[in-house]
C-alpha cells in the first residue's frame, strides 16, 4: 500500500496568515494527489485535484503544488471559514486508495 | 446538480450486519465509479471500497474482505454497502463518494481520479 504522511498533524494560525501543509508519499505517485477539507460533522469537500488544479468554486487563496512524492497545500490570507481538517489522498494506486492522517488547522 | 443521499443512522449489535444506501441523482449513474470511505470517531479517513455499476465490479479494502459487499442497483441509481459480523471497531461514519470520471467519456486511467461528490454520511454504531 502507498503510505501518505502529512505534516504537521495540527497547527494554530491567525486570520490573514499563510499556512503550509505538506504531504509525502512513500513512493512516486506522479500528480495523483488530491486535497480535501473537512469541517466538523460534515463530509469532506474536494479542494485541489491532480496536485495543483483548484476545484471549481474554491477560493484562489488555496494553492496545491508538487509532484512525484512531495506535495504542498498552501493557504494564503487565512479566513475564518478555513479552520478545518485537511486530508491529502493518493489515487495512483487504487487498491487501496489511501489518505494522509489529516492536519487540523485551528485559530491561534 | 449531482446529489448523493445516504440512509439514516444505524445502531447494531456485535456480530450482526448493516446495510447503508447511497442514492445518486442529477447525472447518469452506471458509468461512474462510487466509493465508500469511513471515519471512526475522532479519526481520519479510511477507504473501504468501490464499485463501477457499468462493469458490476467491486473492490474492497483488504482488512474488510470477507465481511464487506458493495453493490449497485442501476434501476434506482443506488449503491449499497453491506458489512457483516460487525465489531465495535466498525463504529464510524460511512461516506459514499462519486468519481469525476464518466467512463464513457473518459475511458482511460491516464488522468488522476478524485472524489468530486460526497454523500452526507451515515453513522453506524456497533454496541452491545
Amino acid at each position: 500500500d502507498i503510505q501518505m504522511t502529512q505534516s504537521p498533524s495540527s497547527l494554530s494560525a491567525s486570520i490573514g496568515d499563510i499556512v503550509t501543509i505538506t504531504c509525502r508519499a512513500n513512493q512516486s505517485i506522479s500528480n495523483y494527489l488530491n486535497w480535501y477539507q473537512q469541517k466538523s460533522g460534515k463530509a469532506p469537500q474536494l479542494l485541489v485535484y491532480a496536485a495543483s488544479t483548484l476545484q471549481s468554486g474554491v477560493p484562489s487563496r488555496f494553492r496545491g503544488s508538487g509532484s512525484g512524492a512531495d506535495f504542498t497545500l498552501t493557504i494564503n490570507n487565512l479566513q475564518p471559514e478555513d479552520f478545518a481538517t485537511y486530508y491529502c489522498q493518493q489515487t495512483y494506486s487504487t487498491l487501496p486508495i489511501t489518505f494522509g492522517q489529516g492536519t487540523r488547522l485551528d485559530i491561534k | 446538480q449531482v446529489q448523493l443521499v445516504q440512509s439514516g443512522a444505524e445502531v447494531k449489535k456485535p456480530g450482526s450486519s448493516v446495510r447503508v444506501s447511497c442514492k445518486a441523482s442529477g447525472d447518469t449513474f452506471s458509468s461512474y465509479s462510487f466509493f465508500w470511505v469511513r471515519q471512526a470517531p475522532g479519526q481520519g479517513l479510511e477507504w473501504v471500497g468501490r464499485i463501477t455499476p457499468m462493469f458490476a465490479i467491486s473492490q474492497y479494502a483488504r482488512r474488510l474482505m470477507g465481511r464487506l459487499t458493495i453493490t449497485a442497483d442501476e434501476a434506482t441509481s443506488t449503491t449499497y454497502l453491506e458489512l457483516s459480523s460487525l465489531k465495535s471497531e466498525d463504529t464510524a461514519v460511512y461516506y459514499c463518494a462519486r468519481s469525476w470520471r464518466d467512463i464513457k467519456q473518459v475511458p482511460s486511467d491516464t488522468k488522476p481520479d478524485y472524489f468530486q461528490h460526497w454523500g452526507q454520511g451515515t453513522l453506524v454504531t456497533v454496541s452491545s
